[in-house]
């Protein structure tokens, strides 16, 4: 079945750093990647789509100037979340989705700022 | 995307069916129903996605109604391994494809 690999699966950081993780498809190409954020005892909520070379396209209330992603390749996104602070701290999971595929999931980071 | 309801949550005996129910009473025809679980602290892995005939895998099966208003997740012989979050979704097939999780519905399978 479909892969997707996201990395790191754990960060632990001060405040104020950026903390960069990346999101893979191992073995389809991925024309749209997703980025979720989920809260404790939460369902997962999207924060953007990215299509390959384009900008990604952010729900409301996310900022885009502090979660930045980029959609490089049909197998790579990444998701930079800028000047990090303790009210980041979430568990962040990516998706991506090929041609007539559905979406698959990567198996989430936990970022967790001091 | 059309919202969904489902049950909070379910027990289910090992080695016993279980059957997890889902409504999307307002459900558009292009939109199909799709259903991922999630284990904790991972994921969600993709289980099944269907339009309005009965879709069957390795993992489970669907069967939804005629009237396309609701849909069963039936795993048939449920284990230890089987206890999740598990979300239905109604969602267009590729382009546009934008899913909205509820709360889901926590399936504990007991021994």
């Amino acid at each position: 079945g479909a892969v997707v690999s996201q990395h790191p699966s754990r960060v632990i950081c001060k405040s104020g750093t950026s903390v960069k993780i990346e999101c893979r498809s191992l073995d389809f190409q991925a024309t749209t990647m997703f980025w979720y954020r989920q809260f404790p005892k939460q369902s997962l909520m999207l924060m953007a789509t990215s299509n390959e070379g384009s900008k990604a396209t952010y729900e409301q209330g996310v900022e885009k100037d502090k979660f930045l992603i980029n959609h490089a390749s049909l197998t790579l996104s990444t998701l930079t979340v800028t000047s990090a602070h303790p009210e980041d701290s979430s568990f962040y999971i990516c998706s991506c989705r090929g041609a007539n595929q559905p979406q698959h999931f990567g198996d989430g980071t936990r970022l967790s700022i001091l | 995307d059309a919202k969904t309801t489902q049950p909070p949550s379910m027990d289910c005996a090992e080695g016993r069916a279980a059957n997890l129910p889902c409504n999307h009473s307002t459900i558009s025809g292009n939109e199909y129903v799709y259903w991922y679980r999630q284990i904790h602290s991972q994921g969600p892995q993709y289980i099944i996605h269907g339009l309005k005939n009965n879709e069957t895998n390795e993992m489970a099966s669907l069967i939804i109604t005629e009237d396309r208003k609701s849909s069963t997740l039936i795993l048939p012989h449920a284990t230890l391994r089987d206890t999740a979050v598990y979300y239905c979704i109604a969602a267009p097939a590729y382009y546009g494809q934008n899913f909205v999780f509820g709360p889901g519905t926590r399936l504990s399978v007991l021994p």
